[in-house]
């Protein structure tokens, strides 16, 4: 079983539409959970963060966690084409101290 | 600000060469992260070098070593190159040690594409 799990996708939403993605994560030790876009052919790039159980809100981002069910999610409101990208989710864990990428869920918005 | 600059872009091998990858950092970061992405396995974790000492190691083998020198310019090592080494080599750099948080997230280069043949 992989350490952090994600729907490969794509994920298909017309634009203007709120999008979900989720990820689920093994290790009950984890602190911090990030989201990185990566745009076909770029390196990823950090979007959010977040470390505490609930919600937090950037912008048409939001990022919610669920430390009981080992779940992380990132959803987009009024997506746009240009948000169409590979979400990378990412989970450290203190005691190891390294970064630990899932696959990544493909996010295509049609216009 | 320069961000991080991975050389080369891309490289051909055969298997059993030798390759070496070069990452500079951003300027003022003194922590080189690298990574290794392939569709299948998605972004795993190679090693972490902080002041010129490897921090962190992640689960590949002796294969694959790197360092890092006293300007924070980083190289990553890959011998008895196989097949399967084939893939996109990220290199990341943030201002600590244990890059990845908030006060200290991680900015990653253009990568360097390895093709083994």
């Amino acid at each position: 079983q992989k350490e952090v799990e994600q729907n490969s996708g794509p994920l298909s939403v017309p634009e203007g539409a709120i999008a979900s993605l989720n990820c689920t994560y093994s290790d009950r030790g984890s602190q911090s959970f990030f989201w990185y876009r990566q745009y076909s052919g770029k390196s990823p790039e950090l979007i959010m963060f977040i470390y505490s159980n609930g919600d937090k809100e950037d912008g048409r981002f939001t990022a919610q966690l669920n430390k009981a069910s080992q779940y992380v999610s990132l959803l987009i409101r009024d997506s746009q084409p240009s948000d169409s990208a590979t979400y990378l989710c990412v989970v450290k864990d203190t005691g190891r101290r390294a970064l630990t990428f899932g696959s990544g869920t493909r996010l295509q918005v049609q216009p | 600000k320069a961000g991080v600059t991975q050389t080369p872009r891309y490289l051909i091998k055969t298997r059993g060469q030798q390759v070496t990858l070069s990452c500079s950092p951003i300027s003022g970061h003194r922590s080189v992260s690298w990574y290794q992405q392939t569709p299948g396995q998605g972004l795993q974790f190679l090693f972490e070098y902080f002041s010129e000492t490897q921090r962190n190691k992640g689960n590949f083998p002796g294969r694959f070593s790197g360092r890092q020198f006293s300007n924070s310019r980083s190289e990553m090592n890959v011998s008895t190159l196989e097949l399967g080494d084939s893939a996109l080599y990220l290199c990341a750099s943030s201002r600590l040690v244990d890059g990845g948080g908030s006060n200290s997230p991680l900015h990653f280069g253009n990568g360097t594409r390895l093709t083994v043949t």
